[in-house]
């Protein structure tokens, strides 16, 4: 099977602009979480979606959002981008057949840069 | 949210076992006991994980305490491949991961 895929791989913005991030999921898997990962506070959760759904959110502001689709591919979204978003966005998959057991499949992550 | 102590860092040597603490003391009876470790410029990936019973798998093993306030991941013989950051994660039904800092282990040749 095909791992997760992230895309892109890398993004330079600039503050004030916006920016989308893709992620397809292992097929078969209907949970996509996405994380953001940066050396002052390591990996943090965004949200989870499962067949479409927000299930899970993290404490981040409203700019970060995200969604899901039938095809269980996700996108999340960043505007009004601030200094502060730099970071490696990952992207997880699950089967979630049992939540508290499920294994999540990181994918590459996309690092970006907001200059 | 349950969360989860461990050390910064540790260091083994080549080929030598490595077993990696972590504390969870406020485990609560339905948290599973998760193991993710993260290589450089790599995502987390899948190491192993737990509810009570002692775990194996083909790349690590798992030691839960009898309180469970415990556990330890314990690779057999590390390579250098094994250098990586560690994560220990509590997860209970319906929760997200939280990673915490985990253990940066550095393997020597």
């Amino acid at each position: 099977k095909a791992g997760v895929t992230q895309t892109p791989r890398y993004l330079i913005k600039t503050r004030g602009q916006q920016v989308t991030l893709s992620c397809s999921p292992i097929s078969g898997h209907r949970s996509v979480s996405w994380y953001q990962q940066t050396p002052g506070q390591g990996l943090q959760f965004l949200f989870e979606y499962f067949s479409e759904t927000q299930r899970n959110k993290g404490n981040f502001p409203g700019r970060f959002s995200g969604r899901q689709f039938s095809n269980s591919r996700s996108e999340m979204n960043v505007s009004t981008l601030e200094l502060g978003d730099s970071a490696l966005y990952l992207c997880a998959s699950s089967l979630s057949t049992s939540t508290a057991q499920d294994t999540q499949y990181f994918g590459p992550g996309t690092r970006l840069t907001v200059l | 949210d349950a969360k989860t102590t461990q050390p910064n860092s540790m260091e083994s040597n080549e080929e030598e076992p490595v077993h990696l603490p972590c504390n969870h003391s406020t485990i609560s009876g339905t948290d599973y006991i998760h193991w993710y470790r993260q290589l450089p410029s790599q995502g987390p990936e899948y190491v192993i994980h737990g509810l009570t019973s002692n775990v194996n798998n083909r790349m690590a093993s798992l030691a839960i305490a009898e309180d469970r306030k415990s556990s330890t991941l314990i690779l057999h013989r590390a390579t250098l491949r094994d250098a990586a950051v560690y994560y220990c994660i509590l997860r209970d039904t319906g929760n997200q991961f939280y990673f915490g800092t985990g253990t940066s282990l550095t393997v020597i040749p």
